[in-house]
Formats: structure tokens, sequence, C-alpha cells
């Protein structure tokens, strides 16, 4: 069973362009939804969480935004640029030992 | 910091072969997690561990998967007998105490033929 469901699965925007990631998760126990980052050949890296007594969270070019009532959750890069090329997952995590489930990953391509 | 340790960081065996994924979490960090990455399921949660002790291994795929950390700085995946199914990227990554986030190692790309 998929507990976070990630759409789209690709993508391609223009540079300069507002990049949207959408997630949608089942378990109302998570408290706790990160985004990683992953470029070719590397590990994921954390890029920003949020937690859901929030409904927004940004930083730099990046934003999460938060619907707890619909769970759901976005990243939105603004002013794409193309070394924001890279893979998104998307996550969920509840309390105690952190056990935590990916999205299937988003490829995001910024063309110049 | 060095960062998460693997190695190897690619590995080419044949069917039946045994392989061994090593892995060095940060030092410090309390719990170490195994994933596999593949294009048709995305990265999946093999086994994790707290304090050296697993905590769940649901995600193992069979018993021909094993893993096992014996101390705090060491961690190793095991697969015997290999199969051309197991071929993937697989991460480790680990975890400081009372803190969310993980931290990735550079990841072991397994190729079975």
């Amino acid at each position: 069973q998929q507990q976070v469901k990630q759409s789209p699965q690709s993508l391609i925007v223009q540079k300069g362009g507002i990049s949207i990631i959408n997630c949608a998760y089942e378990n109302t126990a998570f408290d706790y939804f990160p985004w990683y980052q992953q470029f070719p050949g590397k590990g994921p890296a954390l890029l920003i969480a949020i937690r859901p007594d929030v409904s927004e969270k940004k930083e730099g070019r990046f934003t999460i935004s938060f619907n707890k009532s619909a769970k759901q959750f976005s990243l939105h890069i603004m002013d794409s640029q193309p070394g924001d090329s890279a893979t998104y997952f998307c996550a969920a995590n509840s309390g105690g030992y952190q056990k935590v489930t990916f999205g299937i990953g988003t490829k995001l391509q910024v063309i110049p | 910091d060095a960062g998460v340790i693997q190695s190897p960081r690619h590995e080419v065996t044949e069917m039946g072969q045994e392989v061994t994924l090593r892995c060095k979490p940060i030092s410090g960090h309390n719990s170490l997690f195994w994933y596999r990455q593949t294009m048709m399921r995305g990265l999946e949660l093999l086994i994790y561990f707290n304090n050296n002790v697993p905590i769940d291994d649901s995600g193992m795929p069979e018993d021909r998967f094993s893993a096992k950390m014996p101390n705090a700085s060491f961690s190793t995946l095991k697969i015997q007998p290999s199969e051309p199914r197991d071929s993937a990227v697989y991460f480790c990554a680990s975890r400081p105490q009372d803190r969310d986030e993980q931290y990735f190692g550079p990841g072991t790309r397994l190729t079975v033929t």
C-alpha cells in the first residue's frame, strides 16, 4: 500500500518558472513531512521539511504548502534554475523510531 | 564530517554469488537505515536499526537478504544468493538521536548478471 502518493512523476519547467510537486498521504499519524533532493549518482539530501502545525514553510526559493484537512502537501520551487534539475522525493513519518515513507519521486528538468 | 560512507560504490556479480554491502554511519548518529532504489519501485526501506538493534525488517524482500549492525559505526547488508532482480542502488542512511532528518550515503550500485 502506497502511503504517500506523489505527482507528477516527471516535470519540465522553463528557467525562471515555478515548479510544483504534489503529495498526498493517508496515515493521519504522520507528523513530519520532509522533501529530499537527489542528483544523479548521489544519495537523497534533505531539502526542506514541515510539521503539521504550520501551513507553509519557506526557505529561499523553496516553499512547502501543507493542507492538513486534505492530507496534502506540495513543494514549490520559485524562479526555477537549471541547477534545480534533480529528482525530488516527498516523504512522511510519525514519531517513535522515525520510519520514513517516501513518495515515488518526481524527475524535474529545468530548461534554459 | 565525512558523511555516511558506503562501500563498494559499484558491484557487479553473477547470479548465485554472495554480495556484501557495507556502511559506516555518521559518528554519533544512533539510527541506521538501508534502502533500495529502483526505477519501478522508487525508494524502499529494507530495514532500520536503532542503537544497533533491528527495529523493523518488514521491508526485507526475502530470506536471501540479511543485515547486521555489530557496533555503532558499521553495518552490512548481505544478499545470498544474489539474483538479477536484486540489481538496484542500495543506500544507507543515518539519523542523529532526537532529530528527524536522515543523512544518506552515496549508494552502492549493484548489478547481478
